[in-house]
Order: structure tokens, then C-alpha cells, then sequence
């Protein structure tokens, strides 16, 4: 019952270092989201992939993120020279079928710290 | 400005106690969805809705969907210390498919 996978849980960087994030979506689902969450807010929506695609990058701050989600392995939220502001937890979240009627599932989160 | 609107921010009440919170918008949703996250963990799905009128009830909890598909109320009966958490609400636009909006959530805290 392997549900959306992410890793690692907890990460530190110092300032100009760079951030790995990895999601690996539920069993059967090619949907993957990625949203941000600051304490004690809701989650902030980033980017929307589908296998090899970028659907929608509204939410992705201009410069320093990226995202992929290649045909072969997880999906990853890179982010390069870390900021202070870049603390925050990371979600991802997957579907089976994209569209705005579809329920997504979200893994446990990474903690990414900056110091 | 918050596309979804979560009231009350903060809840804290007495184990036994009834409670209703309130996701709002002025926009139609396609779809509307409830989670459960607690501290350190990701968002928990509770329920989806997709059709106005819809009534849902998962045990103590119950999820309505308004009429117009504008907003949602979730009421919990006899609530015990284990519904203590962060409750989202999220919806999902035609004109945005495939992007969740999210509000900021009610923190619920049920003191023993």
C-alpha cells in the first residue's frame, strides 16, 4: 500500500548551496504537484507535472527553482543557491488523472532548512 | 487575495463539544476537498465532494458542499483529542485543472 513517497524528510543547506527534493507518486498515478507550506498556512501550489511534461508553473518563483519529472525515476524540486527563505516545508502530492475533479495525494513532506 | 476562505483561524475547545468550520469563495468549484494534517506530517484527504448539495459523513464528521458549490462546511460531533490538528480545505477550478487551491486552514485543538 506504497503511498506518495518523498525524501528526504528533513534537509539543511546553508545560503548559495543547492536543494535536492524527491517525490515518487502513488502506485499508477502520472499526476505529481508540488506545493510549498510556511507555518501555520495553507499549502502554497508551485507546479504541476505529468511524465516528461510541465503542465503548469504558475506558482514557481522565477528564478533558483526547477522541476522535472523525467520518464524514469521520481519527480525532483530543485532549488539552487538557498535563501533563508527558502525554509519551509515541501509537499507533493499525486493523482491518477489530473483535471479539476481529481483528488490528490500527498506525501509526508520535506523540511527543508537554511541556515 | 485568498481564493478560499477558512473561519474561524483558530478553534480551541472542550472533548464533547460540537463544531462547524467554514471554507468560503466566490468562485464555483469543480470539486472540494477536506484534509487532516498534524504537525511534521503531509495533508490527509477526508473527504472529496463534487456535487452541490452534497452531504458526506465519515463517522462524527460531516461534509457539506453549498448549493452553488461556492463553499463547504465540515461539523464534528463529540469531538475527542485525536481530531486535534489543522483542517484544509481545497478546491479544484475548471479553469484551472489540475491545480488545487488551498486555504489557510482552521488549527482545531480539543483539549481532554
Amino acid at each position: 500500500n506504497a503511498g506518495v513517497m518523498q525524501n528526504p524528510r528533513h534537509l539543511v543547506r546553508r545560503r548559495g548551496q543547492e536543494a535536492r527534493l524527491r517525490c515518487s507518486p502513488m502506485k499508477g498515478h502520472s499526476h505529481v504537484y508540488w506545493y510549498r507550506q510556511l507555518p501555520e498556512e495553507g499549502l502554497k501550489f508551485m507546479v504541476y507535472l505529468q511524465k516528461e511534461n510541465i503542465i503548469d508553473e504558475s506558482g514557481m518563483p522565477k528564478e533558483r527553482f526547477s522541476a522535472e519529472f523525467p520518464k524514469e525515476g521520481p519527480s525532483i524540486l530543485r532549488i539552487q543557491q538557498v535563501v533563508r527563505g527558502d525554509s519551509a516545508a515541501y509537499f507533493c502530492a499525486s493523482s491518477g488523472r489530473g483535471g479539476d475533479t481529481d483528488t490528490q495525494y500527498f506525501g509526508p513532506g520535506t523540511r527543508l532548512t537554511v541556515l | 487575495t485568498q481564493l478560499l476562505e477558512q473561519s474561524p483561524q483558530f478553534l480551541s475547545i472542550q472533548e464533547g463539544e460540537n463544531l462547524t468550520v467554514y471554507c468560503n469563495s466566490s468562485s464555483v468549484f469543480s470539486s472540494l476537498q477536506w484534509y487532516r494534517q498534524e504537525p511534521g506530517e503531509g495533508p490527509v484527504l477526508l473527504v472529496t465532494v463534487v456535487t452541490g448539495g452534497e452531504v458526506k459523513k465519515l463517522k462524527r464528521l460531516t461534509f457539506q458542499f453549498g448549493d452553488a458549490r461556492k463553499d463547504s462546511s465540515l461539523h464534528i460531533t463529540a469531538a475527542q483529542p485525536g481530531d486535534t490538528g489543522l483542517y484544509l480545505c481545497a478546491g479544484g477550478l475548471s479553469t484551472n485543472a489540475g491545480k488545487s487551491t488551498f486555504g489557510d486552514g482552521t488549527t482545531l485543538t480539543v483539549k481532554p
